[in-house]
């Protein structure tokens, strides 16, 4: 099974500052016939559903701000929040879907400094 | 519009069973791969189990191989989750979710449903 890890556990931004949440997977992701990495990108903030921000490790999910992005192949991803927004308060979790299990990571939780 | 919303959760002693349902709205239910989500309280997200978009296929986490089962009926867009011999562990919220690609049991997970509180306790 491929186990997803999450960098830091916890961080807190100022308002407009640069978020920056890394995830590692113990396996490539990246499937070499279509060269593209099985990597998504979760927010969920208290009481919610989790909502899709990023798949392909870099697509970003229609209706996303643009101030969220995606990078990384293989097994080193990360997920930027380029200007922190108040309402961007949430926990973010990286999952891989390459193979079964589809295993998340333990989540990143994001907050205003 | 798009939307999927569970039902079937509750309290529950252990070693009994409980049977979720997905009601799925606004998209070709048949074409795609769906799965089940838990999330225990103030814990992360740990998924539980896929089904191909036909039913042919499905898959499991190794805790709950055995006592859980995923069905679909394409007729009546619906998803359900049957699980047996309940464990306190197995306390949670489940959400099912959507794969975002067409056809495929593994992606990205575009929509989710509110989720459906299990608790399981004596």
């Amino acid at each position: 099974d491929i186990v997803m890890t999450q960098s830091p556990d916890s961080l807190a931004v100022s308002l407009g500052a640069r978020a920056t949440i890394s995830c590692k997977s113990s396996q490539s992701v990246l499937y070499s016939s279509n060269n593209r990495n099985y990597l998504a990108w979760y927010q969920q903030k208290p009481g919610q559903p989790p909502k899709l921000l990023i798949y392909w490790a870099s697509t970003r999910e229609s209706g996303v701000p643009d101030r969220f992005s995606g990078s990384g192949s293989g097994t080193d991803f990360t997920l930027t929040i380029s200007s922190l927004q108040a309402e961007d308060v949430a926990v973010y979790y990286c999952q891989q879907y390459y193979s079964t299990p589809p295993a998340f990571g333990p989540g990143t939780k994001v907050d205003i400094k | 519009q798009v939307q999927l919303v569970e039902s079937g959760g509750g309290v529950v002693q252990p070693g009994r069973s409980l049977r979720l349902s997905c009601a799925v709205f606004g998209f070709a239910f048949s074409s795609y791969g769906m799965h089940w989500v838990r999330q225990a309280p103030g814990k992360g997200l740990e998924w539980v189990a896929v089904i191909a978009y036909d039913g042919s296929n499905k898959n499991y986490i190794d805790s709950v191989k055995g006592r859980f089962s995923i069905s679909r009926d394409n007729s009546k867009n619906t998803l359900y989750l049957q699980m047996n011999s309940l464990r306190v562990e197995d306390t949670a919220v489940y959400y099912c979710a959507k794969v975002h690609q067409l056809w495929s049991g593994l992606g990205a997970f575009d929509i989710w449903g509110q989720g459906t509180m299990v608790t399981v306790s004596s």
